[in-house]
């Protein structure tokens, strides 16, 4: 079963609306969790990293005020993308795993993101 | 960056084994070599992963060569639902920047009929 839970699937939305994403770790305690957005035939591109209890880590070329991310218990983190427009549109992917180790990291079944 | 090179695409025939090749060859002593594949709009899914000795589970065969430069994933019997896109990546257990899964443009695997 899954062990990361991704939420919504699906967002269909006006240009301006702001709109969360939810990811949870379902089996265990995630301190770290990553977030990627991946464009039509394209390759997963980390964002950020999402740290429990403290400020993200974001990418260069990523907009920290653009892309708000929250992870305030060890099983959520979110990402709120702020005013958004149809540039916006993508495919939005979390994942967790432990933040140490050699164990893999799992994904949630990504978010698709529509800006009209 | 992604630190390794993968054949943009393969094709297998179903029931046949698929060995999708992955070259590693700045690979570091702690890094491991992982593999996913992500099927069309899902998020990707762990296949399996090794450091330098072969591995198996009830998904694929992994084979690492002893230079660790390379690396090979098997799926022994392919069927139609293995059609997906497969990535290898390195990526070290030491934490911070070194934790990262940077993707490549992977391996189109098309299970033919």
């Amino acid at each position: 079963g899954a062990v990361v839970s991704q939420h919504p699937s699906r967002v269909i939305c006006k240009s301006g609306t702001s709109v969360k994403i939810e990811c949870r770790s379902l089996d265990f305690q995630a301190t770290t969790m990553f977030w990627y957005r991946q464009f039509p035939k394209q390759s997963l591109m980390l964002m950020a990293t999402s740290n429990e209890g403290s400020k993200a880590t974001y990418e260069q070329g990523v907009e920290k005020d653009k892309f708000l991310i929250n992870h305030a218990s060890l099983t959520l983190s979110t990402l709120t993308v702020t005013s958004a427009h149809p540039e916006d549109s993508s495919f939005y992917i979390c994942s967790a795993g432990p933040a140490w180790g050699n164990q893999p990291q799992h994904f949630g079944d990504g978010t698709r993101l529509s800006i009209l | 960056d992604a630190k390794t090179t993968q054949p943009p695409s393969m094709d297998c025939a179903e029931g046949r084994a698929a060995n999708l090749p992955c070259n590693h060859s700045t690979i570091s002593g702690n890094e491991y070599v992982y593999w996913y594949r992500q099927i069309h709009s899902q998020g990707p899914q762990y296949i399996i992963h090794g450091l330098k000795n072969n591995e198996t589970n009830e998904m694929a065969s992994l084979i690492i060569t002893e230079d660790r430069k390379s690396s090979t994933l098997i799926l022994p019997h392919a069927t139609l639902r293995d059609t997906a896109v497969y990535y290898c990546i390195v990526r070290g257990n030491s934490g911070g920047s070194n934790y990262k899964l940077t993707f490549g443009k992977g391996t189109l695997l098309t299970v033919n009929p």
